[in-house]
């Protein structure tokens, strides 16, 4: 049981390229959830998905698109990478709005 | 969205010694409060969480108290042990009610 798996763990970016990174979980949960972690700023939501092919908004969505084509997946996209996007990425999923699970995280920088 | 305020941000205690880790919220309805624990390069953590409808809850070392009337939340640890060093963060719903919002974090250290 895997549980959350996000791909890559690592990438480098240069300004202006374009990226998807994938999250992918095996607990069948409902909701799934992308955030970005950064220095002093703690984890902050970027988009969410509470169902197959639906996604919304969350507090930082800009610069970032996303998709929920299959119940298991949920990919993030940078369409232009910008310098300000380094940061820590985690995916998270979870049954209803509570206890979610987090992958181990992607690791960008843009240069 | 929910504004969730994580004092302090840095934290170290001697190995044995209690630490407390304290959250305020904005949104009074809001019902749901968990702590999460983030070890140095691994995703966050469910450790504990508590409804709105009781005041404590423990789990062994650790404990959540929760003060409705005061908008605040706080994540105790007894007899710390090194391996309770990590980054801890206290979330609330966001307004959607499909997600949550996280403090900023508290990097607690443990020294021997």
């Amino acid at each position: 049981n895997a549980g959350v798996t996000q791909t890559p763990k690592f990438r480098v970016l240069k300004t202006g390229q374009s990226m998807t990174l994938l999250c992918a979980q095996d607990m069948n949960h409902e909701y799934m959830y992308w955030y970005r972690q950064d220095p002093g700023m703690g984890l902050r939501l970027i988009h969410y998905s509470v169902g197959e092919g639906t996604t919304a908004k969350g507090e930082v969505p800009d610069g970032y698109n996303v998709s929920r084509l299959k119940k298991q997946n949920f990919l993030l996209g940078l369409e232009s990478a910008a310098p300000s996007q380094t940061s820590v990425y985690f995916c998270a999923s979870s049954r209803r709005s509570e206890k979610l699970f987090f992958g181990s995280g992607t690791q960008l920088s843009v240069l | 969205g929910e504004n969730v305020e994580q004092h302090p941000s840095t934290l170290s205690v001697q190995e044995g010694d209690s630490a407390v880790i304290k959250c305020t919220y904005s949104d009074s309805a809001s019902n749901y409060f968990p702590w999460y624990k983030q070890e140095l390069g691994k995703g966050p953590q469910l450790i504990i969480d508590i409804r709105s409808n009781v005041g404590e809850k423990k789990d062994q070392r650790i404990a959540v108290t929760l003060n409705k009337t005061a908008k605040h939340f706080s994540l105790h640890i007894t007899e710390t042990q090194p391996e309770d060093s990590a980054v801890y963060f206290c979330a609330a719903p966001h307004p959607s009610g499909y997600a949550l919002n996280f403090g900023k974090g508290t990097s607690l250290l443990v020294t021997p």
